[in-house]
């Protein structure tokens, strides 16, 4: 696509609920990133694929924290037993490559609100 | 530790002034090295980067951005603010060699453009 599109744009949950989060990067590129940013904060890793292997994952957060990329292109990143610290704008970016030489493009994000 | 640093968390200029935002990092070797503008409720947007060769780079929109090594600082740039750039702006580095997920950003500068 011409874009990294995300949806849904905003998901409120209540706290205990599982969600998750979609991220269609853009076609062909080989690396896919997961950012959690909060409020008034720069965009914080979380995990990293290049192809469906999840070759990072040191920046998630929490064992209720899980993504994939089964084949290699829409990611899913998914939240179980969600918490209020939970709540912020989950980010998506994809690379062309997977050499930090390239810049990444980023989606405009889901904001999770957890009551 | 390795780091971003934007020392400054809000800006303030009237239209048609000049701009600087400050970025400073800290890391054993030069860093590639990215200007990102969020607007609010969008994702990142990529405003000119920096690998290697002219310290003296020109992005979109009119900005630009000087690599000091000296001072390890990656200032951005631009000669007369329009109402339209008022938006948060993040320095971002990754690591050189590198393959993968180490890209890190700073806290963010948030510009407001006054008439």
């Amino acid at each position: 696509g011409a874009g990294v599109s995300q949806s849904p744009r905003y998901k409120v949950a209540k706290r205990g609920q599982d969600v998750a989060l979609r991220c269609d990067p853009i076609s062909g590129h080989v690396s896919l990133f997961w950012y959690q940013q909060a409020l008034g904060q720069g965009p914080e890793f979380l995990t990293y694929f290049q192809n469906e292997a999840q070759l990072d994952k040191s920046g998630l957060p929490s064992d209720r924290f899980f993504a994939e990329r089964p084949e290699g292109s829409v990611s899913t990143l998914k939240i179980q037993r969600t918490q209020q610290e939970d709540s912020a704008v989950y980010l998506c970016a994809s690379r062309a490559t997977g050499v930090s030489d390239q810049p990444q493009h980023f989606g405009d994000g889901t904001r999770l609100s957890i009551l | 530790a390795q780091s971003v640093t934007q020392p400054d968390i809000h800006i303030t200029v009237s239209e048609g002034a000049s701009l600087e935002l400050r970025c400073n990092y800290s890391y054993g070797a030069t860093p590639y090295l990215f200007w990102y503008v969020q607007s609010p409720g969008q994702g990142l947007q990529l405003l000119l980067k920096y690998f290697s060769g002219d310290t003296l780079v020109q992005g979109i929109k009119g900005f630009e951005a000087e690599f000091k090594r000296s001072q390890s600082s990656f200032n951005l740039r631009k000669p007369s603010v329009h109402w339209s750039d008022a938006a948060e702006y993040f320095c971002a580095v990754a690591l050189q060699p590198n393959t993968g997920n180490q890209f890190y950003f700073g806290t963010g500068t948030s510009l407001t453009v006054i008439p």
